[in-house]
């Protein structure tokens, strides 16, 4: 089965501090996208950032920044600077380049940000 | 502001009743995909449609069924509810350039539907 995995349901940082989220998927499939969206209290789902399997370079979006690690099929997310505006779920997930584009999530974790 | 709309925010119905959920995708946008988010089932896939015809189905139940017209709005109609239907309900949408590659799906704000 194709799965993702979020094994922190939680996260606390403090402002100005620097957190990672991890994220570990199961897929046979060698090309695939892997994403990850935020989900503030507005329950609006957010594109964070974007990483293509094939691409080595680990994608950046500002403070936003991956460790891509296609062998141990490891997707991290890692946030510096926090910000009170970062608290939020944060949700891991992929999509197969077959044409059949379905997301496949991870069960989310939560991020707090302490003043 | 993702670009995707859904009407209406909140929904509340009854057992046994018909729902009909709304998506208008991003402008340029030919893919629309819905996905529903419960507390016991996580975010999941429930179908996808492009340029008005069905491309991909996931874990959508035979009382659920969804279309898009050609104006590229999609409707996710949902029958017989349940208790269990009750969940956040969202829409995405994605320009899709071809089967060769993948595109960001933009998700719309949701619709929250209680079955009472």
């Amino acid at each position: 089965a194709q799965t993702v995995t979020q094994s922190q349901p939680e996260m606390s940082v403090q402002e100005a501090e620097t957190v990672t989220l991890s994220c570990t998927y199961d897929t046979s499939e060698s090309d695939y996208y892997l994403f990850w969206y935020k989900q503030p209290p507005s329950r609006q789902m957010i594109l964070v950032i974007r990483q293509e399997a094939y691409k080595q370079q680990n994608a950046t979006e500002n403070r936003f920044s991956v460790n891509f690690q296609k062998a141990a099929k490891s997707f991290s997310l890692k946030i510096s600077d926090s910000q009170l505006g970062d608290a939020a779920m944060y949700f891991c997930a992929y999509v197969l380049n077959t044409g059949f584009q379905k997301l496949v999530f991870g069960t989310g974790t939560r991020l707090l940000v302490s003043p | 502001d993702s670009g995707v709309t859904q009407t209406p925010k909140h929904l509340i119905t009854a057992t046994g009743q018909r729902v009909t959920l709304r998506c208008s995708p991003r402008s340029g946008d030919l893919s629309v995909y819905w996905y529903q988010q419960s507390l016991d089932q996580g975010l999941q896939f429930l179908i996808q449609y492009y340029n008005g015809e069905e491309r991909a189905k996931g874990n959508i139940l035979e009382r659920f069924s969804a279309q898009q017209f050609p104006d590229l709005h999609s409707e996710l109609n949902l029958s017989s509810l349940e208790l269990g239907d009750s969940a956040l309900y969202f829409c995405a949408s994605s320009v899709d350039l071809g089967i060769t590659a993948v595109d960001t799906q933009y998700f719309g704000p949701g619709t929250r539907l209680t079955v009472l």
